[in-house]
């Protein structure tokens, strides 16, 4: 079993509505949560990071850490075409020097 | 005005070879990785380097070498290619290795063995 599990995908939704992904961990050490996003034949780009448990919104973009439960999730409310991509959530744990790990990445098709 | 770029953008080789990938990054960082991403999509760290030392060795078959020449260039030198290292390949940067550093990746380097 993984560290770090995330439903492959895809996810179809329709233009304006909201996308929720997430994810679930093993290791309870982990205290970074972060959300990349991948378009098509690029590297990945950072979207959201969280510390330990809590709330963090950024524009159209909320992450939530439940630490108890060992479970992230990423919402991103008025989804655009332009937001079709893999999201891949990575976490770490202190003085891990940036060793992260990854989730598989959930592809994300928002339909026009 | 690229951040993180590397060279080559596609590399398809015969089993048995060898071969290398660069990386730079004209951040300032300290702090450079080698990532390896497989066809679904998974993403797997495999090296990193702080100012020029190696700070996370994951196990990776020792075909694997990596190489600091200086803290702005990581390369990634691999023997005796086989199939299973077909892969994406992504170096990534961050400012000095620390767990709230936001790391800052390169384009990726397709490797297709034949």
């Amino acid at each position: 079993q993984k560290e770090v599990e995330q439903d492959p995908g895809p996810l179809s939704v329709p233009e304006g509505a909201i996308v929720s992904l997430n994810c679930t961990y093993s290791n309870s050490a982990f205290q970074y949560f972060m959300w990349y996003r991948q378009y098509s034949r690029k590297g990945p780009e950072l979207l959201m990071y969280t510390y330990s448990s809590g709330n963090k919104e950024d524009g159209r973009f909320t992450a939530q850490v439940d630490k108890s439960s060992k479970y992230i999730s990423l919402f991103i409310r008025d989804s655009q075409p332009s937001d079709s991509a893999t999201y891949l959530c990575a976490m770490s744990p202190p003085r891990g020097w940036g060793k992260l790990q990854f989730g598989a990445g959930t592809q994300v098709v928002v339909t026009p | 005005d690229t951040a993180v770029s590397q060279t080559p953008k596609y590399l398809v080789t015969q089993m048995g070879n060898d071969k290398s990938i660069k990386c730079e990054q004209n951040l300032g960082h300290d702090t450079m990785y080698w990532y390896k991403q497989d066809s679904k999509k998974f993403l797997k760290i495999m090296f990193s380097y702080n100012n020029k030392e190696l700070i996370i060795n994951e196990t990776v078959p020792n075909r694997f070498s990596p190489k600091s020449p200086d803290k702005a260039h990581l390369n990634l030198h691999i023997n005796s290619l086989e199939l299973g290292d077909s892969a994406v390949y992504f170096c990534a940067s961050s400012l000095a290795g620390l767990d709230t550093d936001t790391q800052y990746f390169g384009p990726g380097t397709r490797l297709t063995v034949l």
